[in-house]
C-alpha cells in the first residue's frame, strides 16, 4: 500500500490568484493522478503525472489552468491557476502501480479542499 | 471523461439486505476497482478485480466481472447502517457516476 499526503488540506482564496497543492508519497510509485471532486458528485479526472514526461491531460483540462510538475516518483505538484468560483472544488492526488505495476491497486490521498471567493 | 457508469443512482434497503450495485464501461480495460465514500470523507479502496478474473470476495463484499458485457456488479450482503455510502466503480483511472447507498436501521 501507500500513504499518501496532501498540503494544504483546505485553503480560501480570492478569485484571479493561483493555489499550488502538494502531494507527497510514502514510496516511489510509476503513476500519479490529479482528481477533482465537485459536492455529492464523483471524481474526474484531472491529468496523470509520470516522472520524466510531461503530464497527460483529460478531455476539457488545459495545461495553463493545471499545470502540474513531477520532479521524483514520490512527489507531485498541481497549480490551479488564475482561479474563479468555479474551480472551488476537492481536490485529489492518487497513485496507482505501487507494485509497479499499472494495474496494481489505486490509493488516494485526503483531498484539499479548495474554496475560491 | 468517465468510463464507468454505476446503476443505480441510489439504492435504499432495510439492514439485513443484500445490495447489489451495476457498472457499465464501454473500452477494454486491464482493471477494474471499486471504491466507497462516506458522506464528506476520502475514498476506501475495496475490491481490484483484473481483466483475466470472474470473480471475487472480501468479507462480506462481492465482485464479478463479465469483460464481454462490459459490465461489473458489486453485492454487498447482510447490509448494515454502517455501509451507507456512495460506491465507485473506476477502469483504468477513470470513475463512474457513483451508487449512493442508504441502509435503513
Amino acid at each position: 500500500s501507500a500513504v499518501i499526503s496532501q498540503k494544504p488540506s483546505r485553503d480560501i482564496c480570492q478569485r484571479g490568484t493561483s493555489l499550488t497543492i502538494q502531494c507527497q508519497v510514502d514510496s516511489q510509485v510509476t503513476m500519479m493522478f490529479w482528481y477533482r471532486q465537485q459536492p455529492g458528485q464523483s471524481l474526474t479526472l484531472i491529468a496523470t503525472a509520470n516522472q520524466g514526461s510531461e503530464a497527460t491531460y483529460e478531455s476539457g483540462f488545459v495545461i495553463d489552468k493545471f499545470p502540474i510538475s513531477r520532479p521524483n516518483l514520490t512527489f507531485s505538484t498541481l497549480t490551479v491557476s488564475n482561479m474563479s468560483p468555479e474551480d472551488s472544488s476537492i481536490y485529489l492526488c492518487s497513485v496507482g502501480g505501487t507494485g509497479g505495476a499499472s494495474t496494481d491497486t489505486q490509493y488516494f490521498g485526503p483531498g484539499t479542499r479548495l474554496t475560491v471567493l | 471523461s468517465q468510463q464507468g457508469e454505476e446503476d443505480p443512482q441510489a439504492l435504499s434497503i432495510q439492514e439485513g439486505e443484500n445490495a447489489t450495485m451495476n457498472c457499465s464501461y464501454k473500452t477494454s480495460i486491464n482493471n477494474l476497482q471499486w471504491y466507497r465514500q462516506n458522506s464528506g470523507r476520502g475514498l476506501v479502496h475495496l475490491i481490484l478485480i483484473r481483466s483475466n478474473e470472474r470473480e471475487k470476495h472480501s468479507g462480506r463484499l462481492r465482485v464479478t466481472l463479465d469483460t464481454s458485457k462490459k459490465s461489473s456488479s458489486l453485492l454487498i450482503t447482510a447490509s448494515r447502517a454502517a455501509d451507507t455510502a456512495s460506491y465507485f466503480c473506476a477502469t483504468d483511472f477513470r470513475f463512474g457516476a457513483g451508487t449512493r447507498l442508504t441502509v435503513k436501521p
